[in-house]
C-alpha cells in the first residue's frame, strides 16, 4: 500500500521568508497529491492539490511541485505571514494516505 | 464545496460500549471516507464507505470493530464498538466531489473513552 513521508516535522521562519515542505510517496500508481492546513481544534482544510499530469501549480502565495519520476512533491509558501502558522499535511492517492505533518511557525 | 456535518461533535463513553457517529452532506457525493486523528498526530484512513456495498477497510481496521453504513449518497455512519481508552480520538468523515479528486472534511467527532 501507499506510504507517505513528510519533512521537516517542524519549521520556524521569520515573517516574509519562504517555507518549503517536502513529501515522498511509495506507490507509483498514485495520481493525486493534496495539501491540507490544520489549525488547532479545526478540521483539515484543503489549500492546494496537484494531479500527476501536472508538474507545478500555483495559487497566490502557495505552490506545489511534483516530480513523478522521483516520487516526491513539495509545498512552497512565499512571503509567509503569522496566519500561515499551522500544521500542514501532505497526502497521496484517492483514499488519502497522509504524511505525519509539519508544524509551521511564522514569527513576526 | 459541500456542507458536511457530524453528530455528535463530542462524547465521553464508558469502556465496552459502542458509539455511532453520523456524517451528513448537503449534496450527493461519490465517495465518503472515515479517518481517525489521535491527539497531535496525523490522519489515518479507517475505511472507504461504499454506497450499496460493504465498506473497504484499511490494514489494521476491521468491520467488527468499526462497522460502517452508507445507505445513500449523502449519509454515512461509523460505529466504534466495544470501546477501550485506546479508541479515544477524533473521528472525521470526508467527502469527494463528483468528477474531482478533492476531499473535504467534516468537523470531526471527539471521542473520549473512560
Amino acid at each position: 500500500g501507499e506510504n507517505v513521508e513528510q519533512h521537516p516535522s517542524t519549521l520556524s521562519v521569520q515573517e516574509g521568508d519562504s517555507a518549503v515542505i517536502k513529501c515522498t510517496y511509495s506507490d507509483s500508481a498514485s495520481n493525486y497529491f493534496p495539501w491540507y492546513k490544520q489549525e488547532l481544534g479545526k478540521r483539515p482544510q484543503l489549500i492546494i492539490d496537484i494531479r500527476s499530469n501536472v508538474g507545478e501549480k500555483k495559487d497566490q502565495r502557495i505552490a506545489v511541485t511534483l516530480n513523478k519520476t522521483a516520487k516526491h512533491f513539495s509545498l512552497h509558501i512565499t512571503e509567509t505571514q503569522p496566519e500561515d502558522s499551522a500544521v500542514y499535511f501532505c497526502a497521496a492517492g484517492t483514499a488519502l494516505i497522509f504524511g505525519k505533518g509539519t508544524t509551521l511557525s511564522v514569527s513576526s | 464545496s459541500a456542507v458536511i456535518s457530524q453528530k455528535p461533535s463530542r462524547d465521553i463513553c464508558q469502556r465496552g460500549t459502542s458509539l455511532t457517529i453520523q456524517c451528513q452532506v448537503d449534496s450527493q457525493v461519490t465517495m465518503m471516507f472515515w479517518y481517525r486523528q489521535q491527539p497531535g498526530q496525523s490522519l489515518t484512513l479507517i475505511a472507504t464507505a461504499n454506497q450499496g456495498s460493504e465498506a473497504t477497510y484499511e490494514s489494521g481496521f476491521v468491520i467488527d470493530k468499526f462497522p460502517i453504513s452508507r445507505p445513500n449518497l449523502t449519509f454515512s455512519t461509523l460505529t466504534v464498538s466495544n470501546m477501550s481508552p485506546e479508541d479515544s480520538s477524533i473521528y472525521l468523515c470526508s467527502v469527494q466531489n463528483r468528477g474531482t479528486y478533492e476531499q473535504y472534511f467534516g468537523p470531526g467527532t471527539r471521542l473520549t473513552v473512560t
